[in-house]
C-alpha cells in the first residue's frame, strides 16, 4: 500500500517553455504533498508543501510564480516548471503520507533536462 | 536552518562486510527515519524510530534512534551488492514537514 505514482519519468524541454510534472496518490488520499529537488550528488531539499483546495507553501528561496502547484483534489497535486531555463535541470520528486504520522512515501521522481 | 549531517560521506566496502553509518543534528527529535535511494529513483523508507534508545531491525539492518535524540545510527550486516545506494536519515519533528540528511553513499563490490 501507500503508493505514489509520478508522471512523466523523464523529461526533455526547450529553454523557455514549461513543463508540468503529476504525483498521485493511488491508494489513499493526501490533503497534502511535498515537492522535493535533488541536484546530482546532493541531497533532497524541499522546494514546497501542496495543501489539497488551497495555495501551496514554498520554502524560502523558491520562487511560487515560476514553480506552480496545483493539488485540486486528494489523489493529485502537479508541479508546473514555467519559462524553465537550464538551471532548472534536477530531479524533482514529490512525496505524501497515508494519514496521521505515517512516514511519507515518495515517487519514483522526474528527472528534467532542459536545454 | 535545520541541518542533519551524516557520517561517512561514501564507503566502499566488500561484499559480506558490515557497515555502519550515523547521522547528527544540533535539534532534538522525536522521529528519525532512514530512507534509501536507488540510483534514478525516489526514496524508499527502510526504518522508522520514534522513540529515544529505540533499536529497530528490518532484515540485515539496525537502527537506533540515539538517547540523546540528536544523533541515529543505521547499520547493514552481511552486505550484498544490492545494498548499493546513497542511504538518508530524515526527520521532520513536529512540522509534518521531511528534512533530509546529506546522504551517505555506499557501494559494495562483489
Amino acid at each position: 500500500g501507500a503508493v505514489v505514482s509520478q508522471h512523466p519519468s523523464w523529461v526533455i524541454c526547450k529553454s523557455g517553455t514549461s513543463v508540468k510534472i503529476e504525483c498521485r496518490s493511488l491508494d489513499f488520499q493526501a490533503t497534502t504533498m511535498f515537492w522535493y529537488r535533488q541536484f546530482p550528488k546532493q541531497s533532497l531539499m524541499l522546494m514546497a508543501t501542496s495543501n489539497e483546495g488551497s495555495k501551496a507553501t514554498y520554502e524560502q528561496g523558491v520562487e511560487k510564480d515560476k514553480f506552480l502547484i496545483n493539488h485540486a483534489s486528494l489523489t493529485l497535486s502537479t508541479l508546473t516548471v514555467t519559462s524553465a531555463h537550464p538551471e532548472d535541470s534536477s530531479f524533482y520528486i514529490c512525496s505524501a503520507r497515508p494519514g496521521g504520522w505515517s512516514p511519507l512515501h515518495f515517487g519514483n521522481g522526474t528527472r528534467l533536462t532542459v536545454t | 536552518g535545520q541541518q542533519l549531517n551524516q557520517s561517512p560521506q561514501s564507503m566502499f566496502i566488500q561484499e559480506g562486510e558490515d557497515v555502519s553509518m550515523n547521522c547528527t543534528s544540533s535539534s532534538i527529535f522525536n522521529t528519525w527515519l532512514w530512507y534509501k535511494q536507488d540510483p534514478g529513483e525516489g526514496p524508499v523508507l527502510l526504518i522508522a524510530l520514534y522513540k529515544a534508545g529505540e533499536l529497530t531491525s528490518n532484515g540485515r539492518l539496525t537502527a537506533q534512534f540515539g538517547i540523546t535524540r540528536k544523533d541515529s545510527f543505521l547499520n547493514i550486516s552481511a552486505s550484498i551488492p544490492s545494498d548499493v545506494g546513497i542511504y538518508f536519515c530524515a526527520n521532520g519533528g513536529a512540522t509534518n514537514k521531511l528534512i533530509f540528511g546529506t546522504g551517505t553513499l555506499l557501494a559494495v563490490q562483489p
